[in-house]
């Protein structure tokens, strides 16, 4: 069935570790976007793609980078340049226009 | 001033009783508005959009938006236990990519 899918659900990184966040969708949304969420706030966008082959920096995009070379797929590397990664990861997609966005199940990222 | 401003919680209501979240936004955001409920650990799920003027119900929600006052609320009728989350307002930002600015979430409490 149609979904977004996350992976891992969990993840630790080791100190000058790159990390690679998964994103895959089969809803063919176009849109797909990234946020950050600390414990107690609200979702900080990372980066999003409209197209296959373009993305652009939100609010947050320094120690992270991302691409898109398949429709379907949007995976996130924190860089080790990122020095508090600790933090819950979502991916998001959406059809085109003023539609929402949704919610894959998201991943839990720590510092060993 | 920051752009979504949710009432803080946590807002604790008896269980039969109508639970009122309320959102103000600043004048740069779009005229798509999103209500997300996010249980404890999970990503956000989408529970009500509204596009224009007025009420809009589904169910036990009602979402209403004023768009002269900046001001967009959820209304839970009959609160069950299972309405026990955390709700995030998400305005949609015009022609930048269908980015959502988030609230920092209101936590409601229904209380058995």
């Amino acid at each position: 069935d149609g979904g977004i899918t996350q992976s891992p659900k969990y993840l630790f990184r080791k100190e000058g570790q790159n990390v690679t966040l998964s994103c895959e969708q089969n809803l063919n949304h176009d849109a797909m976007y990234w946020y950050r969420q600390d414990p107690g706030q609200g979702l900080r966008l990372i980066y999003y793609s409209q197209i296959v082959n373009d993305f652009q920096k939100g609010d947050i995009a320094e120690g992270y980078s991302v691409s898109r070379e398949k429709k379907e797929s949007f995976p996130l590397t924190v860089t080790s340049a990122q020095k508090n990664p600790t933090a819950f990861y979502l991916c998001a997609s959406k059809e085109a226009g003023f539609q929402p966005q949704h919610f894959g199940d998201g991943t839990r990222l720590s510092i060993l | 001033q920051k752009e979504v401003e949710q009432n803080s919680g946590p807002l604790s209501v008896p269980e039969g009783a109508i639970a009122s979240l309320n959102c103000t936004y600043s004048d740069r955001v779009s005229q798509s508005f999103f209500w997300y409920r996010q249980y404890s650990g999970k990503s956000p799920e989408l529970i009500m959009s509204i596009y224009s003027n007025g009420d809009k119900e589904d169910g036990r929600f009602t979402a209403q938006l004023n768009k002269a006052s900046q001001y967009v609320s959820l209304l839970i009728r009959d609160s069950q236990p299972s309405d026990s989350a955390t709700y995030l307002c998400a305005p949609q930002i015009y022609n930048q990519g269908g980015k959502l600015i988030f609230g920092q979430g209101t936590e409601l409490s229904v209380k058995p």
